[in-house]
């Protein structure tokens, strides 16, 4: 069965960091693309970044590039959001989540529960 | 980008009754090398993550009630929930991952009349 577990989120002020991990189980993590899926308090889902299978390509949205990056550990099975630059608007539930295919194009098949960060002063 | 708009916002359907949700991205994702549309759907309950339901516009993912199916091809596509049950009220999702940045329609809130 697939498992993923992403690490515990918190309080930020605007301008901090913080590097949130998904560790991951149940599937051969290296196949497989993962993303990083937010939603805001009340409101829809927001897709952040992916990483394909192999981790040479990466994708960001346009609200996150150059503020984000989005790495894997294969020997520890884990997936990486560096979150740098924060701000009020970054508030939300981030999900780790696992797509059908090594590749980026696909759908997503498994969820982690989600952790909440909150960008505020 | 790519835009998902799904219609309607909100529906209440009465138990045993079928729903239908409408989504049309702004532009068309099916790939014409494998005539595959890059959609899928998904459902939402409260307090959970979202759950797969439907990929490749119509294959159903295993688990998933037969009641619910997958329909359209290019910008214009429908999922139908043929006869909703009490644990189907949830808000239902489209994704769009034909390209980057993939996007998620707004969402489609349903609930028992």
């Amino acid at each position: 069965e697939v498992h993923l577990l992403e690490s515990e989120g918190g309080l930020l002020q605007p301008g901090g960091s913080l590097r949130l991990s998904c560790a991951a189980s149940g599937f051969t993590f290296s196949t497989c693309a993962m993303s990083w899926v937010r939603q805001g308090p009340g409101k829809g889902l927001e897709w952040v970044s992916g990483i394909s299978g192999s981790g040479t390509n990466t994708y960001f949205a346009d609200s996150v590039r150059g503020r984000f990056t989005i790495s894997r550990d294969y020997s520890n099975n884990t997936l990486f959001l560096q979150m740098n630059s924060l701000r009020p608007d970054d508030t939300a539930v981030y999900y780790c989540a696992k797509h059908r295919l090594g590749s980026y194009y696909s759908s997503l098949d498994s969820w982690g529960q989600g952790t909440l960060v909150t960008v505020s002063s | 980008d790519i835009v998902m708009n799904q219609s309607p916002d909100s529906l209440a359907v009465s138990l045993g009754e079928g729903a239908t949700i409408n989504c049309k991205s702004s532009q068309s994702v099916l790939f014409n090398s494998n005539n595959k549309n890059y959609l899928a759907w998904y459902q939402q309950k409260p307090g959970q993550p979202p759950k797969l339901l439907i990929y490749w516009a119509s294959t159903r993912e295993s688990g998933v009630p037969d009641r619910f199916s997958g329909s359209g091809s290019g910008t214009d596509f429908t999922l139908t929930i043929s006869s909703l049950q009490a644990e189907d009220v949830a808000v239902y999702y489209c994704h769009q991952y034909y390209s980057s940045p993939q996007t998620f329609g707004q969402g489609t809130k349903v609930e028992i009349k």
